[in-house]
């Protein structure tokens, strides 16, 4: 198994440009998440999915997209970039988070964005 | 608010010696309560996961503690090693929020021969 497995590892954008982050994961987890960390912060959720089809907003989902047509991806689209969104972006999967199993969430490796 | 506050910010410690990361949440109503260790220009990998029941939980040098009484934890590493070298997490989790969870801003380690 991969794991979470997220592309590109870096990217540079100019303000305004649109792209989107990849991200798969071939655990069959129902449950994914796309996060961003910034320096002396912890990390924040932007936006998740509880299944194939459903999405929901974290805590900063401004200027971001997701959509999740299959269990094995969840893509996260800048419409139009800013400065603001320079940060390194996380994806995140766990098989269930509810109930008595808690089970852990596997992170990708990252990617670094610096919007200039 | 649910918070997550870690300290110390950051240690510096001599290869080979024992530390205590702390973590003080209040979240709630709690699930559970996670530690990750992150590599520099690594994303997060769990060291230990525990929920309101367990107050104990280890992975091999590394030993976390939850009260859940006074919403604590701390994270006990062992006969530290260079491979230590790293940030880490606190993050907690409450019942009824959906898949939340909370993080803390991180420890920074730094073990030193």
């Amino acid at each position: 198994n991969a794991g979470v497995t997220q592309t590109p590892k870096f990217q540079v954008l100019k303000t305004g440009q649109s792209m989107t982050l990849q991200c798969a994961q071939d655990m069959n987890h129902e449950y994914m998440s796309w996060y961003r960390q910034d320096p002396g912060m912890g990390l924040r959720l932007i936006h998740y999915s509880v299944g194939a089809g459903i999405t929901d907003q974290g805590e900063v989902p401004n200027g971001y997209n997701v959509s999740r047509s299959t269990t094995e991806d969840f893509p996260l689209r800048l419409l139009s970039a800013a400065p603001s969104q320079t940060s390194v972006y996380f994806c995140a999967s766990s098989y269930s988070d509810r109930g008595p199993m808690n089970t852990e969430a596997f992170f990708g490796q990252g990617t670094r964005l610096t919007v200039v | 608010k649910n918070q997550v506050e870690q300290s110390p910010q950051s240690l510096i410690i001599l290869e080979g010696k024992n530390c205590t990361l702390q973590c003080n949440y209040t979240v709630s109503p709690f699930s559970n309560l996670r530690w990750y260790k992150q590599d520099t220009g690594r994303g997060p990998v769990s060291l230990t996961i525990m929920t309101f029941s367990e107050n104990t939980k280890s992975n091999g040098r590394y030993t976390a503690t939850l009260d859940a009484d006074t919403k604590q934890s701390s994270l006990h590493i062992t006969a530290s090693q260079l491979s230590d070298s790293a940030s880490y997490i606190c993050v907690v989790s409450a019942k009824n929020s959906g898949y939340a969870l909370n993080f803390g801003k991180g420890t920074s380690l730094l073990v030193t021969p």
